[in-house]
């Protein structure tokens, strides 16, 4: 199993630039999240997906950021404009249907960068 | 809500010493109680998990929990530090309602030579 993938690993980019954060869950998983991690702020989840449906987005900073899940195999996570203060590192993260089951599976992480 | 407290946000060993890092919970009832840990520019990997039966968990890597009820607690502990246990480790519980997970602040495990 290849396990979550993500990609680019690290972007750099200036403010006011789109950025498109991109996701690949375990095969066969069914939820993904998005995090985001920042010293000051620790992890927080952005979004939740059941199903390839947004099932939580209450986590979304702003109308900046926006997320979509196409299918059961793919999910980005765009910002447009970027800012300076949405540099973090994102993570994705995808999970099982077993209904006991809330173990997550992370991937590496994109680390973004805004200049 | 559901949320989870680490305590100390820096925690320094010295090889070979025992590992105590803390974690308590606020839930009356804690189903599903999670260690991840963080290793430098890596994403979060599983370390343990409680769930029901054994209150002793035990983990990758020689790490182990207890689950404690009366003291709303899931400390994690290794007997002996290595040098490759250096890393930040949280502690998460199920969100309520969302199944999505709560995780702690993290604690960061320095391990002296």
């Amino acid at each position: 199993d290849a396990g979550v993938i993500q990609s680019p690993r690290h972007e750099v980019t200036e403010m006011g630039q789109e950025v498109t954060l991109r996701c690949k869950p375990i095969s066969g998983h069914n939820s993904l999240f998005w995090y985001r991690q920042t010293m000051m702020r620790g992890l927080e989840l952005l979004i939740y997906f059941n199903n390839n449906v947004p099932i939580d987005d209450s986590g979304m900073p702003e109308d900046r950021f926006s997320a979509k899940m196409p299918n059961a195999s793919f999910s980005t996570l765009k910002i447009q404009p970027s800012e300076p203060r949405d540099s973090a590192v994102y993570f994705c993260a995808s999970r099982g249907d077993s209904r006991s089951s809330y173990e997550q599976y992370f991937g590496p992480g994109t680390r973004l960068t805004v200049t | 809500a559901q949320s989870v407290t680490q305590l100390g946000s820096h925690v320094s060993v010295s090889e070979g010493a025992l590992v105590l890092l803390r974690c308590n919970y606020s839930s009356s009832v804690p189903p599903y109680l999670f260690w991840y840990v963080q290793y430098p520019n890596q994403g979060l990997q599983l370390l343990l998990k409680y769930t029901t039966g054994a209150t002793l968990v035990k983990g990758i890597n020689g790490f182990e929990a207890e689950f404690k009820k009366s003291e709303t607690s899931f400390h994690l502990t290794k007997p002996s530090a290595h040098m490759s246990d250096a890393a930040e480790y949280f502690c998460a519980v199920p969100g309520t309602g969302r199944r999505a997970l709560t995780f702690g602040s993290g604690t960061r495990l320095q391990v002296q030579p």
